[in-house]
């Protein structure tokens, strides 16, 4: 069976421009969530979207925004970027109901 | 969601039993442990959770003290596979969880399986 998929894996942005990272969850999991992982530190929650709907976000500025389409599949963009974005952004899938969330590999995202 | 207090590494030889405690004093009644890991350049991979009885899965064992105040995942026969950032996390489980979306993670545990 197919994993959590994340694409692309590695992205170099300039500071002020846009990125659009998607993820693809486990077939059959309605829920996927978003986390930035700073070099060094652990995980943190960005996003959770649920049945398209937006269950719970974190402490993260407007610049950051994603959605969820009728596939589940994810996207988050990151609007005006800035060196600090710099990070792995790890995407996870979840099946209502379970505790277990599956990652992706993530995608390493470099602001120059 | 509880915080949780993890040592910032530790050290284990290949084959023996890797023990990671974890401390979460504040913990709620209806919030569970959970133990993810993180191997170097990959996603967290979920190993093992529990509320109040001691878990086991093919992975590893979790023991969670009577008071709840406490846990620790047992590793039963490290390799060098294992080497890893473990993180102890707790929160509202199941279904009925508002937050069962969400994982706050901490600093975790730098876990070196050696020779």
């Amino acid at each position: 069976d197919a994993g959590v998929t994340q694409s692309p894996t590695h992205l170099i942005k300039t500071r002020g421009q846009h990125v659009t990272l998607r993820c693809s969850p486990i077939s059959g999991h309605k829920s996927v969530s978003w986390y930035q992982q700073v070099l060094g530190q652990g995980p943190q929650f960005i996003f959770q979207y649920y049945e398209k709907e937006e269950r719970g976000r974190g402490n993260f500025p407007d610049r950051f925004s994603a959605r969820q389409f009728p596939n589940y599949s994810s996207e988050l963009n990151v609007n005006a970027l800035l060196l600090g974005d710099s990070a792995l952004y790890l995407c996870a899938s979840s099946s209502y109901g379970r505790d277990e969330a599956f990652f992706g590999q993530g995608t390493r995202l470099t602001v120059v | 969601d509880a915080k949780t207090t993890q040592p910032t590494s530790m050290d284990c030889a290949e084959g023996r039993a890797a023990n990671l405690p974890c401390n979460h004093s504040t913990i709620s009644g209806n919030e569970y442990v959970y133990w993810y890991r993180q191997i170097h350049s990959q996603g967290p991979q979920y190993i093992i959770h529990g509320l109040k009885n001691n878990e086991t899965n093919e992975m590893a064992s979790l023991i969670i003290t009577e008071d709840r105040k406490s846990s620790t995942l047992i590793l039963p026969h490290a390799t060098l596979r294992d080497t890893a950032v473990y993180y102890c996390i707790v929160r509202v489980g199941g279904a009925g969880g508002t937050s069962y979306g969400k994982l706050t993670f901490g600093q975790g545990t730098i876990l070196t399986v050696h020779p």
